[in-house]
């Protein structure tokens, strides 16, 4: 599985678009992008994924740029408990593939 | 909606002591994945099972052994504990589809473990 580069850490004030970018530039045809978060000590939890288009729904946008070379998660209007780590996986789907979790990006939202 | 079950969500051991720790996957979910966390780290994927079979392995010690039941649910038995095996541990799930190019693994809340 391709790895991702995301950065350490990120702040966004309350209520506006946080923007999250990874590097994914080693990705292969039929690798997805995945994104999850983990709230403090939570089960990580799914937000998006999308394989060349832009996906959205009801948690965040997925931006894939149109060289599948990196994307960015958008969380249109963020809150404090949007507060997390952020991983971006890229996975080769097939049966039972694990999640490799790189170090993610720490989200501060401020109020 | 359900979501995955894990049991027990705390539990102190002693070292050299054994452990079990149970995972109920989300209804009609047939594939079950361990991870660990240890302290300030991310989560690391210990092994993984598909209708019952171990599918994939990671870093799993020799002395942790798991295995998926005909109900799908799922045991982690961790035996001889030393004090490094301390970690939140997570179960997550990933549903039946009819072609499995996309698997979303949804995550249980963890057992958090404390070997003394």
């Amino acid at each position: 599985d391709a790895k991702t580069t995301q950065p350490t850490s990120m702040d966004c004030a309350e209520g506006r678009a946080a923007n999250l970018p990874c590097n994914h530039s080693t990705i292969s045809g039929n690798e997805y992008v995945y994104w999850y978060r983990q709230i403090h000590s939570q089960g990580p939890q799914y937000i998006i994924h999308g394989l060349k288009n832009n996906e959205t729904n009801e948690m965040a946008s997925l931006i894939i740029t149109e060289d599948r070379k990196s994307s960015t998660l958008i969380l249109p209007h963020a809150t404090l408990r949007d507060t997390a780590v952020y991983y971006c996986i890229v996975l080769l789907s097939g049966s039972a593939r694990q999640l490799t979790f790189g170090s993610g990006t720490q989200l501060t939202v401020l109020p | 909606a359900a979501g995955v079950i894990q049991s027990p969500r705390h539990l102190i051991k002693e070292k050299r002591e054994t452990a079990t720790l149970k995972c109920y996957p989300i209804p009609r979910h047939d594939t079950v994945y361990w991870y660990q966390q240890g302290p300030g780290q991310d989560p690391q994927f210990l092994i993984s099972f598909y209708e019952k079979m171990q599918s994939d392995k990671g870093s799993i010690p020799d002395r942790f052994s798991a295995q998926q039941f005909s109900d799908y649910h799922s045991e982690l038995n961790m035996s001889s504990l030393e004090l490094g095996d301390s970690a939140l541990y997570f179960c997550a799930s990933s549903p039946l589809t009819a072609w499995r190019a996309e698997e979303t693994q949804y995550f249980g809340p963890g057992t958090r473990l404390l070997v003394l």
